[in-house]
């Protein structure tokens, strides 16, 4: 089975600007969870999707955003970029509803997000 | 509560030694730890994870041991190898079908060094 995929991998912004994130799940899959990882925060959730509906959201402000697909990809948007934006982006999911290991979540490699 | 305290910061071993990473938390309703492993530009990878049901896990060189009562929980890398050098991150989350689904907490992180 392929793993979790992001895209883009590297993504230059400036101040101001929207960026799109965008994360394709492990086939069959139903569940995605978008991380924020900063040398200074560690890995902070952002928000987790499944069916199509947000479950679950973190302390992130209302400039962090996101949405899930029938087929179960998912993108997240960030507004109004600010320097401190800059991390790496996960995308991590989980078999929900299949079998009784439903806890586990499978990483991507993440989206370098820089913003000048 | 929601915090997952995670040392030592940074380790250095000799190949062949037996690193011990600690993470304690608070949450009792945290029912699944995790532990991952990543490297410089990739996603976290898991490696091994427990419930509070069970004291200890192995699965091949990893090891978790967990406290339930001290609400402590560790991994230990036998026969340690320099390719194990990497960044190691305990996490926890409480049952599906909670309030908090599909979301980790993550401790913020050990820095291993394994030397040749």
């Amino acid at each position: 089975k392929a793993g979790v995929t992001q895209t883009p991998r590297y993504l230059i912004k400036t101040r101001g600007q929207q960026v799109t994130l965008s994360c394709s799940p492990i086939s069959g899959h139903r569940s995605v969870s978008w991380y924020q990882q900063t040398p200074g925060q560690g890995l902070q959730f952002l928000f987790e999707y499944f069916s199509e509906t947000q479950r679950n959201k973190g302390n992130f402000p209302g400039r962090f955003s996101g949405r899930q697909f029938s087929n179960s990809r998912s993108e997240m948007n960030v507004s109004t970029l600010e320097l401190g934006d800059s991390a790496l982006y996960l995308c991590a999911s989980s078999p929900v509803g299949r079998g009784p290991v439903t806890d586990t979540q499978y990483f991507g490699p993440g989206t370098r997000l820089t913003v000048l | 509560q929601q915090q997952v305290k995670q040392s030592p910061q940074s380790l250095i071993v000799q190949k062949g030694g037996i690193p011990i990473i600690n993470c304690a938390y608070e949450n009792t309703a945290f029912d699944y730890f995790p532990w991952y492993q990543q490297f410089p530009g990739k996603g976290p990878a898991l490696l091994i994870a427990i419930r509070p049901d069970v004291s200890e896990k192995k699965e091949g060189r990893f090891t978790i041991s967990f406290n339930k009562s001290a609400k402590q929980f560790s991994l230990h890398i036998m026969d340690s190898q320099p390719g194990d050098s990497a960044t190691y991150f305990c996490a926890a989350s409480r049952k599906r079908g909670s309030s908090n689904t599909g979301k980790l907490i993550f401790g913020q992180g050990t820095t291993l060094q394994v030397k040749p």
